[in-house]
């Protein structure tokens, strides 16, 4: 049964501080893909990570690859409040991406204090 | 207008109730989607369409009804639907067919079965 599991599952953090998110996969997908999920709202693509070793950043977030261990993580560095959300991460249904199927962890809560 | 959309963003219904909810995707993508997003839940993929056709179905109950008529609508029938069905439903749209990809999301429908 193909997995992804995130943890942790509610992650509560002081503005200011760093954290890391950590998804594992069971599959043997080479492509990783993190969404972030407004309160109410849709989920909206943050990053792909396509091969292993692949390092993307944007502002505060930096996501990573490692498919030999088949984990991602998406770290935070100096937290601020606008970053509270929840965030998924998303592996390939096949290897290679030869279907259009995503798998979807189970999400982080995010929630920034002042 | 751009983006993938969807009307209505919320649906009540009754258990007895037929109703229809629409997606649209002014990307020109080859691949779109529907997803129920459930409390506590992963996100679950319920249909995959390219183009007209059906590729995907996760064995998803009958009173659910999606219908594709051309690469930019996709629509999802409702009837008899049970309160257990209660969810977010998400549409989203990839560029390419047959191959795993970054997916675009709706805003979703807030859907209740009462």
């Amino acid at each position: 049964e193909l997995k992804v599991e995130q943890n942790p599952l509610f992650l509560s953090m002081q503005e200011g501080k760093n954290y890391t998110i950590y998804c594992n996969y069971s599959t043997t997908s080479d492509r990783l893909y993190w969404y972030r999920q407004d309160p109410g709202k849709s989920l909206e693509s943050l990053f792909v990570l396509l091969s292993n070793g692949a390092v993307k950043q944007e502002g505060r977030l930096m996501a990573s690859l490692d498919t030999k261990a088949r984990l991602s993580t998406l770290h935070i560095t100096a937290a601020v409040h606008d970053l509270s959300a929840t965030y998924f991460c998303a592996v390939d249904g096949e290897k290679g991406g030869a279907t259009n199927k995503l798998i979807f962890g189970t999400g982080t809560l995010l929630a920034v204090q002042p | 207008e751009t983006g993938v959309t969807q009307t209505p963003r919320h649906l009540v219904m009754g258990m007895t109730n037929k109703k229809s909810l629409k997606c649209e995707q002014h990307l020109g993508h080859n691949a779109m989607y529907w997803y129920k997003q459930s409390a506590k839940k992963p996100l679950e993929l319920m249909f995959v369409y390219n183009f007209k056709e059906q590729t995907e179905n996760n064995s998803v109950p009958s009173r659910f009804s999606p219908e594709c008529p051309n690469s930019s609508h996709l629509f999802l029938h409702l009837h008899t639907l049970q309160p257990e069905d209660s969810a977010l439903y998400l549409c989203a749209s990839s560029p390419r067919w047959g191959e795993a990809d970054t997916q675009y999301f709706g805003p979703g429908t807030r859907l209740t079965v009462l």
